[in-house]
């Protein structure tokens, strides 16, 4: 079982709806919690961080359920800049980030 | 600007031809680290380094070296490139490892490709 898993999509989604992605991971010792945004071949740039009671950030919100060890992100009123690959990052204290497949969004018009 | 540099951004080798990538950051980040990209695997890492001169395996350190001279500076040797060593990478630096402060900023990559 991987460490961190991700649906690898894509999402195909319409201008102006709300998605969401999921996120589980293995080690319930898992410290911190990240969604990174990745565009199509470049690098990886952080989104948001996870906290307990959960957050959000304009049209963005992340939660976290340690009961069940899953992250989410919810992206509302999508638009076509969204377009990308959503990683979900964990950090479970080895001095390592551990990254997920991503999730791939796609934004249509 | 703080960025993190690598170079070469694209290359294309043979078989047991030693290279080097090289990463820079201006940061003054402590902690720095490579990681390869294969699509369906993610971003696996290859090695870090906790400051100069300490450096330690990551989860797939086979067929690499890394070196940590200077705090700014962390490059990845292939010593005897492999065609399954083919993938994207990509060098990352932060201020520490785990906690709160430890954004990953990532370099722009690095398209290998060993024949």
């Amino acid at each position: 079982r991987k460490e961190v898993e991700q649906d690898p999509g894509p999402f195909n989604v319409p201008e102006g709806a709300t998605v969401a992605f999921n996120c589980t991971y293995s080690n319930s010792a898992s410290q911190s919690f990240f969604w990174y945004r990745q565009d199509c071949r470049k690098e990886p740039k952080l989104l948001m961080s996870v906290y307990s009671s959960g957050n959000e950030d304009g049209r963005f919100t992340a939660q976290l359920n340690r009961a069940s060890q899953y992250i989410s992100l919810l992206i509302r009123d999508s638009k076509l800049s969204d377009s990308a690959t959503y990683l979900c990052v964990v950090d479970t204290g080895r001095r390592a980030l551990t990254f997920g497949s991503g999730t791939r969004l796609q934004v249509q018009p | 600007e703080a960025q993190v540099t690598q170079n070469p951004r694209y290359l294309i080798t043979v078989t047991g031809k030693k290279l080097t990538v090289t990463c820079s950051q201006n940061m003054n980040h402590e902690y720095m680290s490579w990681y390869r990209q294969d699509p369906g695997l993610g971003l696996r890492q290859i090695y870090y380094s906790m400051n100069v001169e300490v450096t330690d395996k990551g989860d797939v350190p086979e067929g690499y070296k890394v070196s940590r001279k200077e705090k700014r500076n962390f490059p990845l040797i292939l010593e005897s490139p492999s065609p399954n060593q083919t993938s994207l990478y990509f060098c990352a630096s932060s201020l520490s490892a785990s906690g709160s402060y430890n954004e990953q900023f990532f370099g722009p990559g690095t398209r290998l490709t060993v024949l």
